[in-house]
C-alpha cells in the first residue's frame, strides 16, 4: 500500500500570502493519479485538484497543483478568509487502495 | 444537480447491526462508482472502498475487508454501507462520495456513535 505523507502538519499564514503544501509518496505514483481535497470544519471534503494539476470544476485560479513521481505541491497564490482549512492528498489508481495523506492545516497567523 | 444525501446519525450500542444509506440524484447512477470514507473524531480522512451500483462491484481497503459490507439498489439510486456487529471503535462520521478514482461529490456525512 503507497504511503502519503503531508507536510507540514500546519502552516500558519496571514491572508494575502502564499501556501504551499507538500505530499510525498512512499512510492511512485503517476501523476495521473493524484487529487487534493479541502475540508473545513463540520463539512464534507471538496475536491480542489485531479490528475495532479487540473483544477475541478468551479475552483479558482489562485489553487493550482504540480508535481510527479513522489512529490506533490499544492499551491495557494494568494490566501483568501475562506481558504483556512485542513487539506488533504488521495493517491488513486488502477489498483485499490487509494490512501490519503494525513492532511496539512492551514491556519490563520 | 449532482447530489448525495446521506441518511441522518444513528446512536447504537456495541454488539447491534447497522445500515446507512446515500441516495444519488441528478446523474445517472448506475454510471459511477459510490465511495466510502471513514473519519473518526478529530482525525483524518480513511478511505474505505467502492461499489459500482451498475453491477454491485465491490472494491475494498483491506483495512476494511470483512468488517462492513457495500450495497446498493440502483431501482432507487441508493448505496448502502452496513455493519453485522458494531463496536465503539465504529464511532465515526461516513460520508459517501462518487467516483471510482478521485471523488468529485460528497455526501453531507453520517455520524454514527456506538456507546454503551
Amino acid at each position: 500500500e503507497i504511503v502519503l505523507t503531508q507536510s507540514p502538519g500546519t502552516l500558519s499564514l496571514s491572508p494575502g500570502e502564499r501556501a504551499t503544501l507538500s505530499c510525498r509518496a512512499s512510492q511512485s505514483v503517476s501523476s495521473t493519479y493524484l487529487a487534493w481535497y479541502q475540508q473545513k470544519p463540520g463539512q464534507a471534503p471538496r475536491l480542489l485538484i485531479f490528475g495532479a494539476s487540473s483544477r475541478a470544476t468551479g475552483i479558482p485560479d489562485r489553487f493550482s497543483g504540480s508535481g510527479s513521481g513522489t512529490d506533490f505541491t499544492l499551491t495557494i497564490s494568494r490566501l483568501e478568509p475562506e481558504d483556512f482549512a485542513v487539506y488533504y492528498c488521495q493517491r488513486y489508481g488502477s489498483s485499490p487502495p487509494w490512501t490519503f495523506g494525513q492532511g496539512t492545516k492551514v491556519e490563520i497567523k | 444537480e449532482v447530489q448525495l444525501v446521506q441518511s441522518g446519525a444513528e446512536v447504537k450500542k456495541p454488539g447491534e447491526s447497522l445500515k446507512i444509506s446515500c441516495k444519488g440524484s441528478g446523474y445517472s447512477f448506475t454510471s459511477y462508482w459510490i465511495g466510502w470514507v471513514r473519519q473518526m473524531p478529530g482525525k483524518g480522512l480513511e478511505w474505505m472502498g467502492i461499489i459500482y451500483p451498475g453491477d454491485s462491484d465491490t472494491k475494498y481497503s483491506p483495512s476494511f475487508q470483512g468488517q462492513v459490507t457495500f450495497s446498493a439498489d440502483k431501482s432507487i439510486s441508493t448505496a448502502y454501507l452496513q455493519w453485522s456487529s458494531l463496536k465503539a471503535s465504529d464511532s465515526a462520521m461516513y460520508y459517501c462520495a462518487r467516483g471510482g478514482s478521485y471523488s468529485d461529490y460528497w455526501g453531507q456525512g453520517t455520524l454514527v456513535t456506538v456507546s454503551s
